[in-house]
């Protein structure tokens, strides 16, 4: 198994619901990614998980809140958000997380959920 | 000046012409991605490399260290190539060029 799913693919919401975007691999990755993309725009970095752990947070609103179950999954919590919050939110994957240049360090991309805040 | 350039921004051609996308960067790397996202959906993983060249059926790469250049080269380009691709270089974290956004016409 060779590829990142992610649950659902779209999704609409209201500024008071509470909603939660979810990301799988069975690749045994051990670092996994949350991006947000803008249309027309490249992917921003949201979070990165190293070991289940939060290595990175690239100061996102706490509105956006992460979670890492285990080594498989990454959960996106969110609350309280904005219509400037809809986007597409990409979930990747890669064996581990560093500067290298080395295979360990390549992502695989999930295929996104599309996120509409009304 | 974004760290990673791309060029052209859009480029529209026929069916069966060899194609070319450039990507300049201006820090250092590990290794440098390109990357395939189609209308509306997620990003696939074409390439990724560190020296040299790579190819892949109708697909190759080639990276300059010493320019800080790498270009993406589709040869017999068909309408199925159509999508957007991104050149992203690794630093500490992947940093992203602003995408090619390909047109083959039938």
């Amino acid at each position: 198994d060779t590829e990142v799913t992610q649950t659902p693919k779209h999704l609409v919401m209201g500024m008071t619901n509470k909603k939660s975007l979810k990301c799988e691999q069975h690749m045994g990755h051990r670092a996994m990614y949350w991006y947000k993309q803008k249309a027309k725009k490249p992917p921003e970095l949201m979070f990165v998980y190293s070991y289940e752990k939060l290595s990175i947070n690239e100061s996102v609103p706490s509105r956006f809140s992460p979670e890492c179950p285990n080594s498989s999954l990454l959960n996106l919590h969110l609350h309280a958000l904005q219509p400037e919050d809809s986007a597409l939110y990409l979930c990747a994957s890669s064996q581990a997380h560093g500067r290298g240049g080395g295979a360990y360090n390549e992502q695989f991309f999930g295929p996104g959920t599309r996120l509409t805040v009304l | 000046k974004n760290e990673v350039e791309q060029s052209p921004q859009n480029l529209t051609a026929q069916e069966g012409e060899f194609i070319t996308i450039n990507c300049s960067y201006s820090v250092g790397i590990s290794a440098l991605h390109w990357l395939q996202q189609h209308p509306g959906g997620g990003i696939v993983s074409l390439f990724m490399l560190s020296s040299g060249k790579k190819k892949h059926g109708r697909l190759i790469a080639t990276i300059n260290i010493q320019e800080k250049h790498s270009s993406l080269h589709i040869t017999a380009s068909h309408p199925r190539d159509s999508a957007v691709y991104i050149c992203a270089v690794r630093s500490s974290t992947l940093i992203f060029g602003k995408g090619t956004r390909l047109h083959i016409l039938p």
